[in-house]
């Protein structure tokens, strides 16, 4: 496997169900990230790890966990979500600097959420 | 603050035409880097070119060339002979070099329809 892989591709669940989505980069990156696109929205950056420590959380809502066993992979994990959640989550990865400036970010397909 | 504009929302043109997608940036920061990515309705956003501050110099790469203004703050991107397949959302981004954290901030993207 190339890239950044993510799966599953496809989920729907109910509001009360629990799921994870699961990211893993064979890019040998130290950093990832979870954007949330939703239909007709701008793409929002919901989670940053860097070298497994979580950098940055905007405001997402804590029925959201994201979790970072190791540089390569990278979990939401999902529980009572809301219908509003239904979106296009993109996984990333970036080699980012010491610097903190942010690299050039490779995205993998997604995960097409629904909630019903 | 970082802002990156994509007036065009939606372009559609008629295949073998040439179209020119607009990316207009904001930023006080003498050293930052502009990229384009490609999402094709598959949804996996893919990267085209990343180009740094201190390089005015236009790039071209088969079909596919980026004018890079900065008196103008502006990176745009045109698509030679254009064809079907280059029906996607474009989106524009822009990453500062100097504030550790700063993500990546993509722009609202413009949707290119190349009819047959």
């Amino acid at each position: 496997e190339t890239g950044v892989t993510q799966t599953p591709r496809h989920l729907v669940m109910g509001m009360t169900n629990k799921k994870s989505l699961k990211c893993e980069q064979h890019l040998g990156h130290n950093a990832m990230y979870w954007y949330k696109q939703s239909a007709k929205k701008p793409l929002e950056l919901m989670f940053v790890y860097n070298f497994k420590e979580q950098t940055e959380n905007n405001s997402v809502p804590s029925r959201f966990s994201p979790e970072c066993p190791n540089s390569s992979h990278l979990f939401l994990h999902l529980h009572t979500l809301q219908p509003e959640d239904s979106a296009l989550y993109l996984c990333a990865s970036s080699q980012d600097r010491a610097s903190g400036r942010r690299d050039t970010q490779y995205f993998g397909p997604g995960t097409r959420l629904t909630v019903l | 603050a970082q802002k990156v504009t994509q007036a065009q929302t939606e372009i559609s043109v008629v295949e073998k035409e040439d179209v020119t997608l607009d990316c207009v940036y904001e930023t006080r920061d003498t050293t930052y880097y502009l990229f384009w990515y490609k999402q094709p309705p598959s949804g996996e956003l893919v990267f085209l070119i990343r180009r740094n501050s201190f390089d005015e110099q236009n790039e071209i790469s088969g079909r596919y060339s980026w004018n890079f203004q900065k008196s103008t703050s502006s990176f745009n991107f045109t698509i030679t002979a254009s064809q079907v397949v280059d029906s996607a959302v474009y989106f524009c981004a822009l990453s500062e070099a100097s504030n550790y954290g700063q993500n990546f901030v993509f722009g609202p993207g413009t949707r290119l329809s190349v009819l047959p």
